[in-house]
């Protein structure tokens, strides 16, 4: 069974230093994997996706995540924190049997001035 | 910017009132979705649809309902709500071309309290 795990519910960082949001995930097959945003009084919007091209995705926003099947990881990563990324990033696997998205819980971003 | 709009956006409304949560989407997606979210949780799927007159259940069992009679409408109803509904609603589409990866395309969400 396909499953996401955010390991932080909350992540906090100083403006203009790194970001660093894991993910792992659990699948039988070779998963497809998403990351949205959720801005506050926003809808959801794709970061990014791996689909068994490139491991290493870039996505909007300066946003980019590697895929790593020995770990099973997707973690998403910013090299600078903006004020702008402050937001609830989700971890997202695609069902191979249907196609239907597993969620992971989200991670809260701050950004501290 | 995503054409997929949801009305209303907030709604209070007592126990045992019907309820119909409203999603259109100009972009002539075939696949639509209900998502339910409680704060500071995960997305569940409760309802999707491949297309006209397509309505299917999600991994959340949900006393709600479906309908898709156009494409662009994909309307969900409560008959009769409970507290136990109250949480935010998302309404979402994508393109349908068989492919694991269609990205999905989301409203701004119906927030629900139910007294």
């Amino acid at each position: 069974a396909q499953s996401v795990t955010q390991l932080d519910s909350h992540v906090s960082v100083s403006e203009g230093t790194p970001v660093l949001l894991r993910c792992n995930y659990s699948s039988s097959y070779s998963p497809s994997l998403f990351w949205y945003v959720q801005h506050p009084n926003k809808g959801l919007q794709l970061l990014l996706k791996y689909t068994s091209a490139a491991t290493l995705v870039k996505g909007i926003n300066g946003f980019e995540a590697e895929f790593k099947k020995s770990e099973t990881s997707f973690h998403l990563t910013k090299p600078s924190a903006h004020m702008s990324d402050a937001a609830e990033y989700f971890c997202v696997v695609s069902m191979d049997s249907n196609y239907q998205l597993i969620w992971g819980a989200g991670t809260k971003l701050i950004i501290k001035p | 910017e995503a054409d997929i709009y949801q009305t209303p956006r907030y709604l209070v409304i007592g126990t045992g009132k019907k309820i119909t949560l409203e999603c259109s989407q100009t972009m002539g997606h075939d696949k639509m979705y209900w998502y339910q979210q409680d704060p500071g949780m995960e997305l569940h799927l409760i309802h999707y649809s491949y297309g006209v007159n397509s309505t299917e259940k999600g991994d959340l069992s949900s006393e709600s309902t479906v309908s898709r009679i156009r494409t662009e409408h994909f309307p969900l109803t409560l008959e009769s709500a409970r507290p136990s509904h109250t949480s935010q609603y998302l309404c979402a589409s994508s393109d349908w071309t068989g492919a694991q990866e269609d990205e999905q395309y989301f409203g701004p969400g119906t927030r629900l309290t139910v007294t």
